[in-house]
Formats: structure tokens, sequence, C-alpha cells
């Protein structure tokens, strides 16, 4: 199984820079998710990572250690529509189709203030 | 044209009603999901689907039957609705199920009274 931990909620002003942190354990992993949800609306899809390091993605950029099980995600000259709940989602490993799981964080709500 | 969509986007219901939800996706992905949203925002997943077989079926009640026709297709069907089954329900698709890219609907929001 999974356990995946997030700050509930964080403030931060527009134009600086926050990162949001995630720490899993798992029982098996096979890659790293990170999401967007603005409220009322479906999450979408941000950022990966399968391997140690930082994958960077215009302004937001996100790492991974796996040994750590810790991943964050940065979100660089904040704007005020970046102000959304961002999930982490670590993917199962193992045989079988069924395996490839991905197991949601409870989220990070993030407001972003002038 | 939207990649998956979801009728209806709002329910309101009786305890004790069945209610049907149902889902399709125009991007060719093999793999299809149904996740339930609480009212805490924890998404969960409850079923998946890969061409049409069931794959993923988490601790869910029985009274959540999913089917899947087609691969283009997943819909839910709840019987017996009770009041902890209110919660935003989203359909999701993924090229296949290894894939950790979903596209998710735009949700369906269940409200049993």
């Amino acid at each position: 199984g999974q356990n995946i931990d997030q700050p509930t909620e964080m403030t931060a002003t527009e134009g600086a820079i926050v990162q949001i942190n995630c720490t899993y354990q798992t029982s098996g992993f096979n890659g790293l998710f990170w999401y967007q949800q603005h409220a009322g609306e479906a999450p979408t899809f941000l950022s990966y990572n399968v391997l140690d390091g930082l994958e960077e993605k215009g302004r937001f950029s996100s790492f991974l250690s796996r040994s750590k099980g810790y991943s964050y995600l940065l979100l660089k000259e904040l704007q005020m529509k970046d102000s959304a709940s961002y999930l982490c989602a670590v993917r199962d490993s193992g045989t079988g189709a069924g395996s490839y799981q991905l197991t949601f964080g409870k989220g990070t709500k993030l407001s972003v203030i002038p | 044209d939207t990649a998956v969509s979801q009728t209806p986007k709002y329910l309101v219901t009786q305890m004790g009603n069945d209610k049907s939800i149902k889902c399709e996706q125009n991007l060719g992905h093999d793999t299809m999901y149904w996740y339930k949203q609480d009212s805490k925002k924890f998404l969960k997943i409850m079923f998946s689907y890969n061409n049409k077989e069931l794959i993923i079926n988490e601790t869910v009640p029985n009274r959540f039957s999913p089917k899947s026709p087609d691969k283009a297709h997943l819909n839910l069907h709840i019987n017996s609705l009770e009041l902890g089954d209110s919660a935003v329900y989203f359909c999701a698709s993924s090229r296949i199920p290894a894939a950790g890219e979903l596209f998710f609907g735009e949700g369906s929001r269940l409200t049993v009274l």
C-alpha cells in the first residue's frame, strides 16, 4: 500500500517562489506525479518523476529522491491563477496491469495573495 | 471536443434510490477509471478497466457496479444510495494502465438527501 503525506494548506505571495513537499512510504514505487486541481474543476497533470533529480517544465519543477521517499513541486513567479490544490500521486510497481495503480495524497491547497 | 466527458454533472437524489453516471473518452485510450473525491477533497480510486476488463477493484461496497461496454465507455451504477455516497465522482482515462498521466472528466457531483 501507499502512505502519502503533504501539507494541507500553504499561502504565498504573487511573484514569489513556493515549494510544496510530499513524502511517501510505499511497498512498491514506479513514479511520482503532480496534479493541479482548481476549485470545482478536474485534476490536470503537471509533471512526473521516475528517476532521482529535478524535472523542469516552465515555471514548474518537480524533484524526487527515491531513497528518502521525498518529492517537491516548485512553483516560480507565482501568479494568482496558481491558486489551486496540488496533488502528489504515487504509482505502484509490480506485475500485472492492476499493479500500476495511481494513489493520490490529500492535496495541498495553495492560496496566492497579492 | 471534450476528451473525457461524463454525465450528468450534477445529481441530487433521495436515499435508497438507484442512479447511474456515464463516461466516454475520445482519446483512444485503453484504460479508464472511476475515482471518488469526498468533501475533504481526498481523491480515491474505485475501479479501473483496461480494454473492457476490470483490473482494479478497490474496497468499494457492491452497491457500486461499473460497466464497460467498450474501451471508450465506462459507466457507474449505484444501487440503494446512502448519505455517505455524496461526493464528486471523476472518470479518467490513460493510454495504458502503466501511464501515470490521467485525463479526467469534469466530475459528477452526487448529493444524496
